[in-house]
């Protein structure tokens, strides 16, 4: 069964300074990868996608993503936060198949940006 | 395009008693997927639904059920409430099953159990 790592509860940063979230998979064959946004009681807003292809992936917000198979990542990243940014953020894979009707979750990375 | 609308938001019951939350779908969009969060375990796939039939079931007792109509809106039901039941369930909708497209979430409904 595929898996989801986030090795990182909770990342502060400052306003301004870049950002790198972690994330790591373990699936079989080639994933379908996705990173999502929640932020307090409300539901998760898809941030950007991977299916093929270019291994950087642009998404909204100004965040990207590499997705690097040799090493099981694919890393969400964005040069300059901003205050609302602040949120948790969900790394998650599809199940097996590559579906998007079944995912397999991290357990999320809190974000706190400091002015 | 309306988005994925989850209904009610917010719902407090008891012990004991059951339970029914709504998700309708973006127009569509015909697989419904729900999930439950909570602090603990985290985001864990419930189940899915396509063509009113459930295609996938995550590892929940059978106290957790759905079903789907022909309009695709779907409801999930919980019998016998337990406290570890609070959590925020989250209703996901596709346009169709696998391919290269994402879920589209709704805002959740946030179970409260006492």
């Amino acid at each position: 069964a595929q898996s989801v790592t986030q090795p990182d509860i909770h990342i502060t940063v400052s306003e301004g300074a870049s950002l790198e979230l972690r994330c790591n998979y373990s699936y079989g064959a080639t994933p379908y990868l996705f990173w999502y946004v929640q932020s307090p009681g409300q539901g998760l807003q898809l941030l950007l996608k991977y299916f093929s292809g270019d291994t950087l992936v642009q998404g909204i917000k100004g965040f990207e993503a590499e997705f690097k198979r040799s090493q099981s990542s694919f890393n969400l990243r964005k040069p300059s936060v901003h205050w609302s940014d602040a949120a948790e953020y969900f790394c998650a894979v599809g199940d097996s198949g590559g579906s998007n009707y079944k995912l397999t979750f991290g357990k999320g990375t809190l974000l706190t940006v400091n002015p | 395009k309306a988005g994925v609308t989850q209904t009610p938001r917010y719902l407090i019951k008891t012990r004991g008693q059951q339970v029914t939350l709504s998700c309708s779908p973006i127009s569509g969009h015909r697989s419904v997927s729900w999930y439950q969060q909570t602090p603990g375990q985290g985001l864990q796939f419930l189940f899915e639904y396509f063509s009113e039939t459930q295609r996938n079931k995550g590892n929940f007792p059978g106290r957790f059920s759905g079903r789907q109509f022909s309009n695709s809106r779907s409801e999930m039901n919980v019998s016998t409430l337990e406290l570890g039941d609070s959590a925020l369930y989250l209703c996901a909708s596709t346009p169709i099953r696998g391919g290269d497209t994402e879920a589209f979430f709704g805002q959740g409904t946030r179970l409260t159990v006492v």
